[in-house]
């Protein structure tokens, strides 16, 4: 069966420092990932998408990235974390072009 | 992909049927509805999509009109666990999934 984990699942983190979140997938090939980004109190805002290795489109300019370095592997990075990076981030995957959504656990970042 | 509205938040009494709505006016002829729930802290989980068909499955009922404007989500006998957020989404294969503010739904004992 198909598993996503990403960690850590807690972050606390001054304004100003790096970040990375990661996500791996287990039991699915080539499997489109997702960014999504919670803000306390808001709805899921889709940040990046993958479909394949180095392949990443971005939904809202801001000062994260991410990167796709195996199939199964997607990071959210940032160089220098702002207030307003704090939220919850929910790493997913889905069968190429088919089919749900299927979250992970979730990143709770805190940024101060 | 078709925009949906929902109702910010719903009550239902313990062990009655839940019925959530969702409008979809603008739904083209071949995007799907999924259904998801999101519990307090935790990633949102898929519960049931569908075309055109009615479809059932071991969480819920899911009724499309016969227009496809429109859809309700049923939990026959809700429990205190179904208090959540709940998400109606219209998307066309290969697109990408768009949250928008949900259902929040309080099952009340």
């Amino acid at each position: 069966s198909q598993t996503i984990h990403q960690w850590p699942a807690t972050l606390v983190q001054p304004v100003g420092s790096p970040l990375s979140l990661e996500c791996t997938v287990e039991g699915t090939s080539n499997p489109n990932l997702y960014w999504y980004r919670q803000a306390a109190g808001r709805g899921l805002q889709l940040l990046f998408y993958s479909v394949g290795i180095g392949q990443i489109s971005s939904e809202v300019p801001q000062n994260l990235s991410a990167s796709r370095p195996q199939d199964r592997q997607f990071i959210l990075s940032s160089k220098k974390l702002l207030l307003s990076d704090s939220g919850f981030y929910l790493c997913a995957w889905r069968r190429q072009n088919t089919g749900e959504l299927f979250f992970g656990e979730g990143s709770r970042l805190t940024v101060l | 992909d078709a925009k949906t509205t929902q109702p910010p938040s719903m009550d239902c009494a313990e062990g009655r049927a839940a019925n959530l709505p969702c409008n979809h006016s603008t739904i083209s002829g071949n995007e799907y509805v999924y259904w998801y729930r999101q519990i307090h802290s935790q990633g949102p989980q898929y519960i049931i999509h569908g075309l055109k068909n009615n479809e059932t499955n071991e969480m819920a009922s899911l009724i499309i009109t016969e227009d496809r404007k429109s859809s309700t989500l049923i939990l026959p006998h809700a429990t205190l666990r179904d208090t959540a957020v709940y998400y109606c989404i219209v998307i066309s294969t290969g697109n990408q999934f768009y949250f928008g503010t949900g259902t929040s739904l309080t099952v009340i004992p």
